[in-house]
């Protein structure tokens, strides 16, 4: 159950995209389209951005799109607002009824 | 609204034990997987537990295997984590988690565990 690897940081200016990388194995992200994700800002409880891969829930803004190849999974946030920082996380099934989440990225909008 | 409210956080000796709740309402709740999550003071999220809506199906990090124990009353609606052994790295922020799609789509507050002497 080795955490999932994800950059510490990434950052951009307002109205540029960023994407962040989520990367397993052919064990993990590589064999399942169960890879989510999730947006927590400082002192607050996540909150679901992506599930499985590429499907947004209701309210997520469609600025927030995933995607995945081999085994890595990525976050796109197209049109940056200050309001996206936050930290990022990624999480995914791994097979025997068990989940890891990634180590986090902290994203910071300039 | 789906909400799910987490109780039982507090201070324990390293050793001891503590049992953690987490009261769900809006929603059907025995249909659904559940899990726990927990989060050290400035650290990531890391899964702990997840169990399905008989209780049949569950799994554990291998970090509190065979220390913690996840249960559920879909009777009371309420999950539950028995922690026993607990260790100072144990200190975190407990989230209950409600599961969709292998997503979790509805999160808890959050209660805080400290394991010091």
């Amino acid at each position: 159950q080795s955490a999932l690897t994800q950059p510490p940081s990434v950052s951009g200016s307002p109205g540029q995209s960023v994407t962040i990388s989520c990367t397993g194995s052919s064990s993990d992200v590589g064999s399942y389209n169960r890879v989510s994700w999730y947006q927590q800002p400082p002192g607050a409880a996540p909150k679901l951005m992506i599930y499985e891969v590429t499907n947004r829930p209701s309210g997520v803004p469609d600025r927030f799109s995933g995607s995945k190849s081999g085994n890595t999974a990525s976050l796109t946030i197209s049109g940056l607002q200050t309001e996206d920082e936050a930290d990022y996380y990624c999480f995914s099934y791994v097979g025997s009824y068990t989940m890891v989440f990634g180590g986090g990225t902290k994203l910071t909008v300039l | 609204e789906a909400q799910l409210v987490e109780s039982g956080g507090g201070l324990v000796q390293p050793g001891g034990s503590l049992r953690l709740s987490c009261a769900a309402s809006g929603f059907t709740f025995s249909p659904y997987w559940m899990l726990w999550v927990r989060q050290a003071p400035g650290k990531g999220l890391v899964w702990v537990s997840r169990m399905n809506g008989d209780g049949t199906t569950i799994s554990y990090a291998d970090s509190v295997k065979g220390r913690f124990t996840i249960s559920r009353d879909n009777a009371k609606n309420t999950l539950y984590l028995q922690m026993s052994s607990l260790r100072v790295d144990d200190t975190a922020a407990y989230y209950c988690g409600r599961e969709s799609f292998y997503a979790v789509d509805v999160w808890g507050q959050g209660t805080t565990v400290t394991v010091s002497s």
